[in-house]
């Protein structure tokens, strides 16, 4: 089993919808959890970071966290062609060191 | 600008000619990490480093070196490349948590490494 899964893609919404993306993850005292969006071709670059249980809303991203249930998702509305790209779950173990991704889910939005 | 750079942006070498990538960043942050990312398997932590002078392994440390001597700068060292090191590298730093359970502060990342090894 994968330390962090992401569900497996690629995804394909029209534009105007939400996007919903998952992540689960296996170490329990994990603590720290980002969503990072990568263009093909760049770096990733964050898009959300949450670390308590609940959503955290930032525009038209919302990150939703459930530590019981090891389980941290990303809901993007009113999707737009430029959401396209790649995007990867990363979830920071017990040891602070260790940052741990998913495979990443591959997102294209279509006008 | 607050960045992280990389260099070079693209490597083509042959196999066993021992190359350095540089990594630097300018801001302040105790935290630097490698990583590799190939096609199906994700991005890949090779070393980190939590602070000047300590350096950790990650998941995939074979066949890499990592020196951290000034805060700023977590250069990669391939002794003797091989074919299946063939990636995408990068480069990343952040803020560490203060104190005993505290929370990771987001990555920033550099620009990127491709590396070709022949």
């Amino acid at each position: 089993q994968k330390e962090v899964e992401q569900n497996s893609g690629p995804l394909s919404v029209p534009e105007g919808a939400i996007a919903s993306l998952n992540c689960t993850y296996s170490d329990r005292g994990s603590q720290s959890f980002f969503w990072y969006r990568q263009y093909s071709g760049k770096s990733p670059e964050l898009i959300m970071s949450i670390y308590s249980n609940g959503d955290k809303e930032d525009g038209r991203f919302t990150a939703q966290l459930n530590k019981a249930s090891q389980y941290v998702s990303l809901l993007i509305r009113d999707s737009q062609p430029s959401d396209s790209a790649t995007y990867l779950c990363a979830v920071t173990s017990t040891n602070a060191g260790k940052s741990t991704f998913g495979d990443g889910t591959t997102l294209t939005v279509k006008p | 600008e607050a960045q992280v750079t990389q260099n070079p942006r693209y490597l083509i070498t042959v196999t066993g000619k021992k190359l350095t990538v540089t990594c630097s960043q300018n801001m302040n942050h105790e935290y630097m990490s490698w990583y590799r990312q190939d096609p199906g398997l994700g991005l890949r932590q090779i070393y980190y480093s939590m602070n000047v002078e300590v350096t950790d392994k990650g998941d995939v440390p074979e066949g890499y070196k990592v020196s951290r001597k000034e805060k700023r700068n977590f250069p990669l060292i391939l002794e003797s490349p091989s074919p299946n090191q063939t990636s995408l590298y990068f480069c990343a730093s952040s803020r560490i948590p203060v104190g005993t359970g505290g929370y990771n502060s987001p990555l920033h990342f550099g620009n990127g490494t491709r590396l070709t090894v022949t």
